[in-house]
């Protein structure tokens, strides 16, 4: 199994303002990702997040609204910035692990609130 | 990317009956499936997985059903308990990305 350490767990945060995310992982791995979980719905992907290269982003997302870092290997941050109330959500940050089967692990998320 | 839908948004069982939860794919090519449990404040949990070269796989109290013909899914829980009330989705993985279902709020009713 992965722990993943996400910070912070929520937030509430004024419109126009941005927020940084942080995501620390117990080991190394490749490949990081950010999804979004808007209120009763599932999870989006916004990036993956490669180290030692720029993110790749899904249709919907767009680097200056989401900037990505990755530093290393065991760490990344998603900022949202100029945050609106389409925002209010539940970002998560997940690695995967290649065994006999792929698996997914996933931080607690940050409950975003924009006010 | 692969639509992944739930038939049911919502479910409330009686403590002690059994669950099913329904997923329904839309990639015939997808070969790997996951089952997440979501509880509140929580990121998703692993609960079970199937390949597509199955069509049924069990583990503790849970168990995944696979139809390709259809591309259907669903994962059945017996003795539905208070602690698993939460949001289950269904995941279709392909390479290292997975798509998610809409997920389903299971409520168990003591």
């Amino acid at each position: 199994s992965a722990v993943i350490s996400q910070k912070p767990s929520r937030d509430i945060c004024q419109r126009g303002t941005s927020l940084t995310i942080q995501c620390q992982v117990d080991s190394q791995v490749t490949m990081m990702f950010w999804y979004r979980q808007q209120p009763g719905q599932s999870l989006t992907l916004i990036a993956t997040a490669n180290q030692g290269s720029e993110a790749t982003y899904e249709s919907g997302f767009v680097i200056d609204k989401f900037p990505i870092s990755r530093p290393n290997l065991t760490f990344s941050t998603l900022t949202v910035s100029n945050m609106s109330p389409e925002d209010s959500s539940i970002d998560l940050c997940s690695v995967v692990r290649q065994a006999m089967n792929t698996e997914a692990f996933f931080g607690q998320g940050t409950r975003l609130t924009v006010v | 990317g692969e639509s992944v839908g739930l038939h049911l948004p919502t479910l409330s069982v009686q403590e002690g009956d059994n669950s099913i939860i329904n997923c329904a794919y839309s990639n015939s090519a997808s070969d790997y499936f996951i089952w997440y449990k979501q509880e509140s404040g929580k990121g998703p949990q692993f609960i079970i997985d199937i390949r597509s070269n199955m069509d049924k796989r069990q583990g503790q109290r849970v168990t995944v059903l696979l139809n390709k013909t259809v591309k259907h899914l669903s994962l059945q829980i017996a003795a539905t308990q208070p602690g698993d009330s939460a949001v289950y989705f269904c995941a279709e993985n392909t390479g290292n990305q997975f798509y998610f279902g809409t997920g389903t709020s299971l409520t168990v009713i003591p």
